[in-house]
């Protein structure tokens, strides 16, 4: 009964070839977020969808992107994957209704990325 | 910008015995959430435990209770009665009070339980 799904939980690609690490809830949260878990790192936010707005981090590189064709599914895709971006990858869900967010994030399991 | 330290990379406690885990944090915001999150071995990060700033009680869960000293932005974790369980990275994480922010995550404290 997993509310958070990501697939695959292991990716291995090389260097300079597009992937896509896939998440989907079954929440039916209007929030999603991607993170990204490098090595004895703290998780950093990439961006978040809030329903159909894509909010990206300022200081997300550009060769990260993300789709959200609908509620249940968020894709996270690295366009041409450098030695850099092997990490954990952590997809996340919350509601948020209004100004006040007083929910929780639930996370997946993770996708753990590795650039040969 | 949002800041949160945990000092601790390591912590062990022996099965039964109590531990903190500590954690400071830096902001300029009055309305924010705190929150410890476990991570066990190769599986999903949940939460253990929230804190809402404006409350002054200490949240409670269980064997889980944290220490919040708002004055000195610290945030402790207290865990009771340790069980093999509990053995995980545990991170401390702030998000601001409104909107759809994510959270802002400290590096993480392993902790190890000693039968």
């Amino acid at each position: 009964d997993a509310m958070v799904i990501q697939n695959p939980r292991y990716q291995v690609t090389q260097f300079g070839k597009p992937v896509t690490l896939s998440c989907s809830q079954t929440l039916n949260h209007n929030v999603m977020y991607w993170y990204q878990q490098k090595s004895s790192q703290a998780p950093k936010l990439l961006f978040h969808y809030y329903d159909k707005d894509f909010n990206n981090e300022a200081d997300t590189p550009d060769n990260f992107q993300s789709r959200r064709p609908n509620t249940s599914f968020c894709f996270l895709d690295i366009r041409s994957p450098g030695l850099g971006d092997a990490a954990m990858y952590l997809c996340a869900t919350s509601r948020v209704a209004g100004r006040t967010n007083k929910n929780i994030q639930y996370f997946g399991a993770g996708t753990r990325l590795s650039v040969l | 910008a949002q800041t949160v330290t945990q000092s601790q990379p390591e912590m062990s406690v022996q099965e039964a015995e109590t531990v903190t885990l500590s954690c400071t944090y830096d902001t300029s915001e009055s309305d924010y959430y705190l929150f410890w999150y476990k991570q066990p071995p190769s599986r999903q990060m949940i939460l253990v435990i929230r804190q809402e700033a404006y409350k002054q009680q200490n949240a409670t869960e269980n064997r889980f209770s944290v220490n919040f000293q708002k004055a000195a932005k610290s945030f402790s974790l207290k865990i009771s009665d340790s069980q093999l369980g509990d053995a995980a990275m545990y991170f401390c994480a702030y998000r601001s009070g409104g909107g759809a922010d994510g959270l802002t995550f400290g590096k993480g404290t392993h902790l190890i339980i000693q039968p």
